[in-house]
């Protein structure tokens, strides 16, 4: 089964409309982190934001949150406001386990801003 | 956020050279460091793990004497792809660890490796 899975391969969106996109995790560990990447045509991987399995609220940085739902096992990103800049790929990982740092990444969601 | 460089960004060689790629963690130290591998249109493959002070680890599948990695400081690790063939081109990726409870990875730019 995949660890990560993010179901859009690709999604179009108008600019200053907010986004969605979707994460879904499979692990059998009660210790996990959830995080979100973008990678831009440049090659860079930026990091966005970051759930611990164990925080009550969700995690927001600026524009971005993070939809954390335990029960089923999603993370989905919330990107508001979207800007032309936000189009690239998009990126969730986890990484399970106590003292386990290594990631897992999903296949990605490219996302495109229409003007 | 962090800095990670890597360098260098883009890199062409001739088959059976050998090549050489930094990875350094510009503002916080860095005891672990990964290295992954990016097809194009895929997402990233972790290669190996790479440790300072001590041996690196390699996934499954992942040649230890193809892909050399030395973590010689807290800041820098280093891969070299030795004797490098067409078949390693591709973009190589580095992160950093940086350990403060969220213990994040943090991306270099990446360097495009075309073997000629």
């Amino acid at each position: 089964a995949q660890k990560i899975t993010q179901t859009q391969p690709g999604m179009f969106v108008q600019e200053k409309e907010a986004v969605t996109l979707d994460c879904t995790y499979d692990t059998s560990d009660q210790s996990y982190g959830l995080f979100w990447y973008k990678q831009p045509s440049s090659g860079e991987m930026i990091f966005l934001i970051y759930q611990g399995s164990y925080d009550e609220q969700n995690a927001t940085e600026g524009r971005y949150s993070l939809n954390f739902q335990k029960a089923r096992k999603s993370a989905n990103l919330v990107i508001s406001a979207s800007q032309l800049g936000d189009s690239a790929m998009y990126f969730c990982a986890m990484r399970e386990g106590l003292g386990n740092e290594k990631l897992t990444f999903g296949t990605g969601t490219r996302l495109t801003i229409i003007p | 956020g962090a800095v990670v460089s890597q360098h260098p960004s883009r890199v062409i060689c001739k088959s059976g050279t050998s090549v050489k790629i930094e990875c350094r963690s510009l503002d916080f130290q860095a005891t672990t460091m990964f290295w992954y591998r990016q097809f194009p249109k895929k997402s990233l493959m972790l290669m190996a793990t790479s440790n300072e002070g001590s041996k690196a680890t390699y996934e499954q599948g992942v040649e230890k004497d193809k892909f050399l990695i030395n973590h010689a400081s807290l800041t820098l690790s280093t891969l070299t792809v030795t004797s490098a063939h067409p078949e390693d081109s591709s973009f190589y990726i580095c992160s950093a660890l940086r350990l403060d409870g969220k213990n994040i990875q943090y991306f270099g730019a990446g360097t495009r490796l075309s073997v000629l």
